[in-house]
């Protein structure tokens, strides 16, 4: 069982707000990364990292930005927030190149 | 890039078999994850195919052919707790963010009684 954790589950904030998602592993997995969903579409990467101090953009552009500084600990932040940014997003962390990723839950962002 | 198919919908009685396809192009394939992923929820694992052939657990098996760039999840038994979407995911050799997965839009299954 993947032990993976994100928070908050649901928010619903105004613009403008600086917003941070938390994700959090206690699988000791270097890889994480952050997808974003929205209902009924695909999965887009758009921030990853290979560990400690690493972080890349994704395939898919985004305004928000990510932090690495201790292994199990890869938090998204938006500085500030706009209802164009209103989805769900998804953390997910892999241990080495043959195992999948785990999810977490995911946060659903609302933003009015 | 990576470019990946799957059909959007397919529909299935409880208690039979359905095949899920799925059609990749990508350069320097270096596996195929399936996921199956709940309305409102996070994906999870299903099977992960490196080398051709079949991979079964349980229920669920998994077919790969790296030559003709094909896989397919077939779901035995079905039951109504397998409505769900099920995502083909495909990793490259190549480094960066294209090392990454990329998922395909996923089969919205529903299983009808």
């Amino acid at each position: 069982e993947a032990d993976i954790y994100q928070t908050p589950r649901y928010l619903v904030i105004g613009t403008g707000k600086k917003i941070t998602l938390e994700c959090s592993q206690t699988m000791g997995h270097d890889k994480m990364y952050w997808y974003q969903q929205d209902p009924g579409m695909e999965l887009h990467l758009i921030h990853y990292s290979y560990g400690v101090n690493s972080t890349e953009k994704g395939d898919l552009s985004s305004e928000s930005t990510v932090s690495r500084i201790r292994t199990e600990h890869f938090p998204l932040t938006l500085e500030s927030a706009r209802p164009s940014h209103t989805s769900q997003y998804l953390c997910a962390s892999r241990g080495t190149e043959d195992q999948p990723q785990h999810f977490g839950d995911g946060t659903r962002l609302s933003i009015l | 890039g990576q470019n990946i198919d799957q059909p959007t919908e397919m529909t299935a009685t409880e208690g039979a078999i359905v095949q899920i396809n799925c059609t990749y192009q990508t350069s320097g394939f270096n596996g195929l994850f399936w996921y199956q992923q709940h309305a409102g929820e996070a994906p999870t694992f299903l099977s992960y195919n490196v080398l051709d052939g079949l991979e079964e657990k349980g229920r669920f098996s998994s077919f790969l052919s790296r030559s003709k760039g094909y896989s397919y999840l077939l779901l035995k038994e079905l039951q109504m707790k397998d409505s769900a979407s099920y995502l083909c995911a495909v990793r490259s050799t190549r480094s960066g963010s294209a090392r990454q997965l990329t998922f395909g839009s996923g089969t919205q299954l529903t299983v009808l009684p």
